[in-house]
């Protein structure tokens, strides 16, 4: 079956601008997570959206917000970029209802602030 | 919170050589462990895990056991190949029910070489 699909793979945006990064989940999971990766910071969690409700919110401004539609594809909205938000964001599909953490992953959208 | 320690490296490796990947969890209650590998370019995918205490892990020639008494989860392999260059994270679910947030350790960067 598909696997996770996230688009763009690649954007380059400036400061200040802001951007939309879209997960597409595999067929029957109803949670999608999204994280994000950096050399210096690893792996921090964002949120996660279970049933198009949010069901955990990690330590991130408020310029980091997402949702979840009703076919569980999920998008995550980043407001007024900063440098500092240059990062690989990936997107991790789970069926939501069984053992915590099987998650699986989207090969990400890699962006870049200038 | 609970967290994740695992050692950095980066391990360079020969082919053949033995792996070990040291990893170390705080947590409350006993929770599912986990060893996650991203390959170059790729999203991370699940590698192995252990339920409970004393539950061995294993796939791909990689093992991994969960110790309580040592709050350990060490990933290890015996013969190690090219192809396992790659960075590994250790990871488990805090201990927040009903969600599948995952917290990560900072990766482990392996290069084996031919």
């Amino acid at each position: 079956k598909a696997g996770v699909t996230q688009t763009p793979r690649y954007l380059i945006k400036t400061r200040g601008q802001q951007v939309t990064l879209s997960c597409s989940p595999i067929s029957g999971h109803r949670s999608v997570s999204w994280y994000q990766q950096t050399p210096g910071q690893g792996l921090q969690f964002l949120f996660e959206y279970f049933s198009e409700t949010q069901r955990n919110k990690g330590n991130f401004p408020g310029r980091f917000s997402g949702r979840q539609f009703s076919n569980s594809r999920s998008e995550m909205n980043v407001s007024t970029l900063e440098l500092g938000d240059s990062a690989l964001y990936l997107c991790a599909s789970s069926l939501g209802q069984g053992p915590p953490g099987e998650l699986f992953f989207g090969e990400g959208s890699r962006l870049t602030v200038l | 919170g609970d967290s994740v320690t695992q050692m950095e490296g980066p391990v360079t490796l020969s082919e053949e050589a033995f792996l070990t990947i040291n990893c170390t969890y705080t947590a409350t209650g006993y929770p599912s462990l986990f060893w996650y590998v991203q390959y170059p370019g790729e999203g991370l995918q699940l590698l192995l895990k252990a339920t409970k205490a004393d539950d061995k892990g294993s796939n791909k020639g990689f093992e991994a056991t969960y110790r309580k008494e040592t709050t350990s989860f060490h990933l290890e392999k015996g013969s190690v190949q090219v192809s396992d260059s790659a960075v590994y994270f250790c990871a488990l679910p805090p201990n927040q029910g009903g969600s599948e947030k995952l917290v990560f350790g900072k990766g482990t960067k392996l290069t084996v070489n031919p």
